[in-house]
């Protein structure tokens, strides 16, 4: 199993239209969550972090289950603007453990 | 505030031949993180430098290597170029006391024919 799934996408929806990501993660003690945007040839960027009591940032809230191992964002009244890939991230325990495990990511088309 | 500086941005070696990529970290950055991302796959962790030393290491051969330098901004060199190892390269930037805050640099595209 890989350590971070995501739907594979990719997702073609009109403006306006609300759309939601999944993602598993592998390691039960996984402890810091995140949604990454990346647009067409460019660096990712963070969205937003995710927490256990859930968050919401505008038209975008993120949610943690750790009794399922699944992270999940909901875009709200999709913008043209949104079109671009958006990516799960996890970072594994461990001592020292400095690295970001990143899913595959899940393309979103916003269409007019 | 000048943010993550990667140089160069594109690149196209042969195979076999050795490959230098240089990261700036943004301003006030101490930590810098290296990636590898291949057409149509998430980054993937190469290693991470922290106080001039690789503080951890991911799953990369040791064809590649890296060096930070004082003044926090890091080299990439990858030897006997594969195929394979034709990807995005992201330099990422953090402060030590705030390692999830990663700035991102927009890439090293290297291309190996």
């Amino acid at each position: 199993r890989k350590e971070v799934e995501q739907d594979p996408g990719p997702f073609n929806v009109p403006e306006g239209a609300t759309v939601a990501f999944n993602c598993t993660y592998s390691n039960s003690a996984s402890q810091s969550f995140f949604w990454y945007r990346q647009d067409c040839r460019k660096e990712p960027k963070l969205l937003m972090s995710v927490y256990s009591s859930g968050n919401e940032d505008g038209r975008f809230t993120a949610q943690l289950n750790r009794a399922s191992q699944y992270i999940s964002l909901l875009i709200r009244d999709s913008k043209l603007s949104d079109s671009a890939t958006y990516l799960c991230v996890v970072n594994p325990p461990g001592a020292g453990s400095y690295q970001l495990t990143f899913g595959k990511g899940t393309k979103l088309s916003v269409i007019p | 505030d000048a943010g993550v500086t990667q140089s160069p941005t594109h690149l196209i070696k042969t195979r076999g031949q050795q490959v230098t990529l240089r990261c700036s970290p943004k301003s006030g950055h101490d930590t810098v993180s290296w990636y590898q991302q291949a057409l149509g796959q998430g980054p993937q962790f190469i290693f991470q430098y922290y106080e001039e030393e690789e503080r951890q290491r991911g799953n990369f051969p040791d064809r590649f290597s890296g060096h930070q330098f004082p003044n926090y901004s890091s080299e990439l060199n990858v030897n006997a170029l594969w195929l394979g190892d034709s990807a995005l390269y992201l330099c990422a930037s953090s402060h030590k006391t705030a390692h999830y805050g990663y700035t991102f640099g927009s890439g090293t595209r290297l291309t190996v024919v």
